[in-house]
């Protein structure tokens, strides 16, 4: 059975970065895209980017670009998240996923950014 | 950027009734990029259709999608109560993706 488990619970000060992590199982790691997805409070899905796991290659909205940086790690089918100069609007949920349409999702990891 | 715009915002509606959910966006989009997802309260989102119309694997085909360029549709046949819940759409063919800002099904 596909599982995606997600990193726990982050509490972060403004301008700090936070890096959350995904482990995959149930299938081989490299054969699907991995898609990120946050939620604010009460609020709607927002896109983050992908990464090709096989390649490394990701892609990211404008919005966030020198910001977030998505990596993995093959060998653990692990992969990884991070979000840099964190303000109070990146507090939310965030989710990884498998598959760019999201066939998958992990539990989601809350990150709260608080002074 | 692609915005969807999802309406109505909440639809009320009762167990057994036909819900029809829609989705227009901005500029055309190729449907096969094109899908639908249910969330709950304190959970994760569900893939229901991906393609415009494809159901995801163990999805009831009480849900069916439809459409194409800039006008979609979810339409879940006959509601059960498991079915309330917010839906979203979601695009992939331009960057950045993009989600509707979801349609709330509430019981009435």
């Amino acid at each position: 059975q596909v599982h995606l488990v997600q990193s726990g619970a982050e509490m972060k000060k403004p301008g700090a970065s936070v890096k959350v992590s995904c482990k995959t199982s149930g299938y081989t790691f490299t054969s699907y895209d991995i898609t990120w997805v946050r939620q604010a409070t009460g609020q709607g899905l927002e896109w983050m980017g992908w990464m090709k796991p096989n390649s490394g290659d990701t892609k990211y909205p404008q919005k966030l670009q020198g910001r977030v940086t998505m990596t993995r790690n093959t060998s653990i089918g692990t992969a990884y998240m991070e979000l840099s100069s964190l303000t109070s609007e990146d507090t939310g949920v965030y989710y990884c996923a498998r598959n760019i349409r999201g066939d998958i999702w992990g539990q989601g990891t809350l990150v709260t950014v608080s002074s | 950027e692609i915005v969807l715009t999802q309406s109505p915002g909440t639809l009320s509606l009762s167990p057994g009734e036909r819900a029809t959910l829609s989705c227009r966006a901005s500029q055309s989009i190729n449907s096969i990029y094109l899908a639908w997802y249910q969330q709950k309260p304190g959970q994760t989102p569900r893939l229901l259709i991906f393609g415009a119309s494809i159901r995801a694997t163990g999805i009831p085909d009480r849900f069916s999608g439809s459409g194409s360029g800039t006008d979609f549709t979810l339409t879940i046949s006959r509601l059960e109560p498991d079915d309330f819940a917010v839906y979203y759409c979601h695009q992939y063919d331009g960057s950045p993706y993009t989600f509707g800002q979801g349609t709330k099904l509430e019981i009435k």
